[in-house]
């Protein structure tokens, strides 16, 4: 069965500063990796995702993440932190193989200090 | 663009009473989930429809019901609600046929207390 690590549940950063979210995953096979975002008091929307090719992916408001095979990471980067970046952070693992369902992490919190 | 819409938003049960949780979205997608969101578990699969007619069990199906008569609706129902199932609860549609491909789309979510 799949499943989701993210070893941080809160994480406090100053604004401007870099930011990175660890995320690991556990599936034999190559799997598809997705970060989402949740503001408070609302649903969750996507950052990016990885299915193949370049292991580094950009996503929207300035993230990135890089699939690490042989670490089976896919953490969460964004070079300089904005006070809107407060939020909440899920990293998920699907498999065509486990019904296209997508399995998330506990998410890690963000905090943002002026 | 509405999107993907959950009614109500708040709800308060008293146990052993019934309630259904509306999902709606616009999107003609086929595809549509129910999830779960507990603190420090991430959200936990309910029940999931690939199409009209079709529903699958998820990661926590006990206690829930679902149907999908139309493509646009997937009503979650709780028959006899337990304090257990305060959550806070998210639907969600993907399109691109219901693959991972396709960009999954959350309602903002229905806050369920059962005292």
């Amino acid at each position: 069965a799949q499943s989701v690590t993210q070893p941080d549940i809160h994480i406090t950063v100053s604004e401007g500063a870099s930011l990175e979210l660890r995320c690991n995953y556990s599936y034999g096979a190559t799997p598809y990796l997705f970060w989402y975002v949740q503001s408070p008091g609302q649903g969750l929307q996507l950052l990016l995702k990885y299915f193949s090719g370049d292991t580094l992916v950009q996503g929207i408001k300035g993230f990135e993440a890089e699939f690490k095979r042989s670490q089976s990471s896919f953490n969460l980067r964004k070079p300089s932190v904005h006070w809107s970046d407060a939020a909440e952070y899920f990293c998920a693992v699907g498999a065509r193989a486990a019904g296209n369902k997508l399995t998330f992490g506990g998410g890690t919190r963000v905090l943002v200090k002026p | 663009n509405a999107g993907v819409t959950q009614t109500p938003k708040f709800q308060v049960l008293k146990t052993g009473q019934s309630m259904t949780l509306q999902c709606a979205q616009d999107m003609n997608h086929e595809y549509m989930s129910w999830y779960r969101q507990d603190p420090g578990m991430g959200l936990r699969l309910i029940h999931y429809s690939v199409g009209a007619g079709i529903t699958d069990q998820g990661e926590v199906p006990n206690g829930y019901n679902v149907s999908r008569s139309t493509t646009e609706d997937f009503p979650l129902r709780l028959l006899s609600a337990a304090p257990s199932q305060t959550s806070v609860y998210f639907c969600a549609s993907r399109g691109d046929r219901g693959h991972l491909t396709g960009e999954l789309f959350f309602g903002e979510g229905s806050r369920l207390t059962v005292l």
